[in-house]
């Protein structure tokens, strides 16, 4: 089974704080990517990444950055966390496939 | 227009019955598709992929795809209450990274 961990499931923030959204992924899977999920929107995606230190932006990548050091682990950045960054995000792994498996999700509130 | 369009809903079914979900996409070179079932508070889960025109089944859950109307459903037969959950559908773009795009998603309600 495949199986992708994000590093919290719950995360509180200060506004101007600069915060880290880890994920690793046991599969060896070439592309990873980030989504937030709020009410209404459904999943937008934020970044992916096709390869270590390969990234793309996705369709909302303002505020964020990514890092992609090892093929295992893609991380996302909020540079400087705002209230309109309070939303759930997932992080996601795919196969050759291209079906993609979900971490449990982060809960970011940003007071 | 939006690549992957879904009703919000809620569909509400009674126990038993068949519910049907339905998914428009826009980009007509797309060629996996796919459904998760999200219940609230989770992260999305795969049910199906689809590849090819016609249906797949698989236990309680057939998915059809026609590629010329741009469209993929979802049937889910003997519905139960523990089906009720919000059923993302998701699109691969044709190109070379695969990128996965997401509809908003149909909340589904099967009730006694």
């Amino acid at each position: 089974d495949v199986k992708v961990t994000q590093s919290s499931r719950y995360l509180v923030k200060r506004t101007g704080e600069k915060v880290f959204l880890e994920c690793v992924q046991d599969m060896d899977h070439e592309n990873m990517f980030w989504y937030r999920q709020d009410p209404g929107l459904g999943l937008r995606l934020i970044y992916f990444s096709y390869d270590v230190k390969m990234k793309e932006k996705g369709d909302i990548p303002e505020g964020y950055s990514v890092s992609r050091e090892k093929k295992e682990r893609f991380s996302l950045i909020l540079e400087s966390a705002s209230t309109n960054q309070t939303s759930m995000y997932l992080c996601a792994s795919q196969t050759s496939g291209h079906e993609a498996f979900f971490g449990q999700g982060t809960r970011l509130t940003v007071v | 227009q939006k690549e992957v369009e879904q009703n919000s809903g809620p569909l509400s079914v009674p126990e038993g019955a068949i519910a049907s979900l339905n998914c428009t996409y826009s980009d007509r070179g797309s060629q996996s598709f796919f459904w998760y079932r999200q219940y609230s508070g989770k992260s999305p889960e795969l049910i199906m992929s689809i590849y090819s025109n016609g249906d797949k089944e698989d236990g309680r859950f057939t998915a059809q795809l026609n590629k010329a109307s741009q469209y993929v459903s979802l049937l889910i037969r003997d519905s139960q209450p523990s089906d009720s959950a919000t059923y993302l559908c998701a699109v691969s773009l044709p190109g070379g990274y695969n990128k996965l795009i997401f509809g908003a998603g149909t909340r589904l309600a099967v009730h006694p």
